[in-house]
Order: C-alpha cells, then sequence, then structure tokens
C-alpha cells in the first residue's frame, strides 16, 4: 500500500527559505519509473504543481518558480525534499506531495499526501 | 506552455447529470491524457478519471471521462448526482517537457 505524508514547518518568516519533507512507504523511488511530485493550493485558489523529481534524479520544475524551487531524494529512496527559498505571503497555502503512477512520460499522480498547511508571516 | 480552462463553478439538483469541460489553450487536447482528481475539504486529493476515460478503483460508473478534439477539450460528467458528489474537481495534463499543468478547478454544488 502507498502511502505518503509531508512535514515541515507550518509558519515561516517572509524572506525565509522552506524545507518540507515527503516520507512515503509502499514504493521507493530508486525503481525504475517511479516520481515524486509537490504541489501546492493557496487558500480559495487552484493546485498548482511545483516540481518532481524522478528515480534516476532527473527533475522537473513549474517555470515560473524553477529559480527558486530545489528537490533532493534522501539516499534510502523514501524521502523527498521540498526546498523554497524567498518565501513570501503568496507561498501561503497547502502543500501536498503525491506519487507518479510509473510512466515513460505520462504525469499522472495516483496517491496523494493529506498535505501540509503552510504559512507565511512575519 | 499551456492553459486548462475550466469553469469556476457548476451547480444542479440530485438525480441530473452535470459536465465540466476542461478547454486546452494551444496545442492538441488529444496529444497527452487528461486526468481529474477530487478535492473535498480536510481529505487529499483523489482520481476520479484517468487516461482521459478510466475510471479510478471505487469510482462508480455514474462517473464518466472523455475528450473532444473538435473543442479542443476534455469533460468530466457526473449522471445521478448525490450530495456526496459535491467537491472541488480538478483537470491536469502535462507538456512535451513533462511539465504538469493544472485546471483552475471547478466547484460542483449539488442542491
Amino acid at each position: 500500500q502507498i502511502t505518503l505524508k509531508e512535514s515541515g514547518p507550518t509558519l515561516v518568516n517572509p524572506t525565509q527559505t522552506l524545507t518540507l519533507v515527503c516520507n512515503f512507504s509502499g514504493f521507493s523511488l530508486s525503481s525504475t519509473g517511479v516520481a515524486v511530485s509537490w504541489i501546492r493550493q493557496p487558500p480559495g485558489k487552484a493546485l498548482e504543481w511545483l516540481g518532481l523529481i524522478y528515480w534516476d534524479d532527473d527533475k522537473r520544475y513549474n517555470p515560473s518558480l524553477q529559480s527558486r524551487l530545489t528537490l533532493t531524494m534522501a539516499a534510502s529512496g523514501k524521502q523527498v525534499v521540498l526546498t523554497m527559498t524567498n518565501m513570501g505571503p503568496l507561498d501561503t497555502g497547502t502543500y501536498y506531495c503525491a506519487h507518479r503512477r510509473p510512466a515513460v512520460t505520462n504525469q499522472f499522480f495516483d496517491y496523494w499526501g493529506h498535505g501540509t498547511l503552510v504559512t507565511v508571516s512575519s | 506552455n499551456f492553459m486548462l480552462t475550466q469553469p469556476h463553478s457548476v451547480s444542479e439538483s440530485p438525480g441530473k447529470t452535470i459536465t465540466i469541460s476542461c478547454t486546452r489553450s494551444s496545442g492538441s487536447i488529444a496529444s497527452t491524457y487528461v486526468h481529474w482528481y477530487r478535492l473535498r475539504p480536510d481529505s487529499a486529493p483523489t482520481t476520479v478519471i484517468y487516461d482521459d476515460n478510466q475510471r479510478a478503483s471505487e469510482v462508480p460508473d455514474r462517473f464518466s471521462g472523455s475528450v473532444d478534439s473538435s473543442s479542443n477539450s476534455a469533460s468530466l460528467t457526473i449522471s445521478g448526482l448525490r450530495t456526496e458528489d459535491e467537491a472541488d474537481y480538478y483537470c491536469q495534463s502535462y507538456d512535451t517537457n513533462n511539465h504538469v499543468v493544472f485546471g483552475g478547478g471547478t466547484k460542483l454544488t449539488v442542491l
């Protein structure tokens, strides 16, 4: 059974760097074809894709946020870390990590975490 | 990159049928798969339809997905509406660089 869980600070000061961790079970990021993605939802707004990391450490980022984002995987293959620099109030929202169904190109997220709410405020 | 446009909200009575559209701004809607997710308050997002028209497990056959190249749109149709269908629904696809795109979401109200 695949499960994912996000963790990290609930409150971040403006200009600070956010670090969130996605812990997962039921699959390994070292397995061919596997990928994990981060998606967020500001309050009252739409889902926004942030980025994705593949089993081979290849990465894709939302072009509008690429300069602020870094995705890394733990050596265990059971954890993905999201780092977002220069946080501002508009970055407030619920951050989700999700498992991408193994595929050559199709980006489909079949399992999601429950999300973690991050508020950016001084 | 392209955008996916959805109606902001849809409302209908129980037992009726609704369709939520998802229109791709550029490039063919048929060139990449479209997936649909449901978001309820305080719950993890779940899949309703994947790969254009495949129902996720445990999703009743009242839900169906389709793609129409003539309107460059994908659609999610829900028949026999129930109050528990109330949620926000999002379409999602991706581009040739494997960048993911979400629609703006549609709030479904079952009156």
